[in-house]
């Protein structure tokens, strides 16, 4: 069975520090990638970055990078001077190949940034 | 250009009545997933397809369906609507839905059963 979990309900940051967002996944296909999205209030899903179960390298894209950490299934979001406008709920996803139809999201963690 | 749509953005249907949500993908994708997010929840998969055939099918009684049209635009359909059927409809278009595809997503619509 393929699992997504997010252990941080909510998160209050103070501006301009760095944030660490952690996600633990499960799965038993060799083939998957790695997905976060934010959501804002508004309601829509944003694509942040993608990491593959084969790349070397983490993934980076511009303030936010994947700390991707295969042998312990984690898949942490880093986001580097955080902004106001970074206020949002971010969830960790994941396709694994051989069911290469849907996403698994997890449960969310609502990230706060104060001024 | 523009990104994916979806109409109607709010609706509000009484318990037993049919709803039918409407998405348009961005231009050149040929994939439409259907996603149901429930308020303080990650989003739950319902359908995916391609090229107009259904790729993929999440845990939903037959009470959901969908299509996809030559124009890849797509419509959910869900009958006997239940209380617990109030959620966010989010869809979501990628150029083949798999592999390194990222997924765009649309503002949703929100649907709530009284």
């Amino acid at each position: 069975a393929q699992k997504i979990t997010q252990t941080q309900p909510g998160m209050f940051v103070q501006e301009k520090e760095a944030v660490t967002l952690d996600c633990t996944y499960d799965t038993s296909d060799p083939s998957y990638g790695l997905f976060w999205y934010k959501q804002p209030s508004s309601g829509e899903m944003i694509f942040l970055i993608y990491q593959g179960s084969y790349d070397q390298q983490n993934a980076t894209e511009g303030r936010y990078s994947l700390n991707f950490q295969k042998a312990r299934k984690s898949a942490n979001l880093v986001i580097s001077a955080s902004q106001l406008g970074d206020s949002a709920m971010y969830f960790c996803a994941m396709r694994a190949y051989s069911s290469a139809s849907k996403i698994i999201f997890g449960s969310g963690t609502r990230l706060s940034i104060r001024p | 250009d523009a990104g994916v749509t979806q109409s109607p953005t709010h609706l509000i249907k009484t318990r037993g009545q049919q709803v039918t949500l409407r998405c348009s993908p961005i231009s050149g994708h040929k994939s439409v997933s259907w996603y149901q997010q429930v308020l303080g929840q990650g989003p739950q998969f319902i359908f995916q397809y391609y090229e107009k055939e259904e790729r993929g099918r999440g845990n939903f009684p037959d009470r959901f369906s969908a299509r996809q049209f030559p124009n890849y635009s797509s419509e959910l359909n869900v009958n006997a609507l239940l209380l617990g059927d109030s959620a966010l409809y989010l869809c979501a278009s990628s150029p083949e839905g798999r592999g390194r595809d990222g997924y765009t997503f649309g503002s949703g619509t929100r649907l709530t059963v009284v």
